[in-house]
């Protein structure tokens, strides 16, 4: 079965500065889709950023940026010029691409500090 | 634009009785999921359904049953309620193209 591991239960950044949250996965298959969600204290789950496996281009989006590593099986999330709303709980996620199963990891909360 | 929907938000359950999460969407996704979330923890898939009348079971699915006999609903029903089904209910569905879930607002539920 596919795992998603996230080593860093909490990380803390200063407001402007730059925080990377990192992410491995376990999967014995080839084409998949890698995403990073965001979990702000309402609960709601907001996608972050998306990256397909196939894809050798790393994903960006505005401050957000991931640094895939498919040989090493590592996602790791990178924020810039954090930002206090940046604060939640931020969760890896590994998806199949058949979509019949959609694995999380455990989450990392982050805190920004003004 | 409601996305997905999910009824009730809140719930008080005594240990024994049952009730039945409601999950609706409107996006016409054939996937769709429901996930637990306890206190500090990840997501952890209870059931999933690829279609209108399939389903199957995710990692935690004791306790709990589905059902999908239209594409927009995915009811979760839970029997006799335990305490260790307190948790928050995420619903959601997912966009074939892309592979990105989208999330009802979650349901908390109790169990005392």
């Amino acid at each position: 079965a596919q795992t998603v591991t996230q080593s860093q239960p909490e990380m803390s950044v200063q407001e402007a500065e730059t925080v990377t949250l990192s992410c491995t996965y376990d999967t014995s298959e080839s084409d998949y889709y890698l995403f990073w969600y965001k979990q702000p204290p309402s609960r709601q789950m907001i996608l972050v950023i998306r990256q397909e496996a196939y894809k050798q281009q790393n994903a960006t989006e505005n401050r957000f940026s991931v640094n895939f590593q498919k040989a090493a099986k590592s996602f790791s999330l990178k924020i810039s010029d954090s930002q206090l709303g940046d604060a939640a709980m931020y969760f890896c996620a590994y998806d199949r691409r058949t979509g019949n199963q959609f694995y999380f990891g455990t989450g990392t909360s982050l805190t920004v500090i003004p | 634009n409601a996305g997905v929907t999910q009824t009730p938000k809140f719930r008080i359950l005594k240990i024994g009785q049952s009730m039945t999460l409601q999950c609706a969407q409107d996006m016409n996704h054939n996937y769709m999921y429901w996930y637990r979330q306890d206190p500090g923890m990840g997501l952890k898939l209870i059931y999933y359904s690829v279609g209108a009348g399939i389903t199957d079971k995710g990692e935690v699915p004791n306790g709990y049953n589905v059902s999908r006999s239209t594409t927009e609903d995915f009811p979760l029903r839970l029997e006799l309620a335990a305490p260790s089904q307190t948790s928050v209910y995420f619903c959601a569905s997912r966009m074939a193209y892309t592979g990105e879930l989208f999330f009802g607002e979650g349901s908390r539920l109790t169990v005392l």
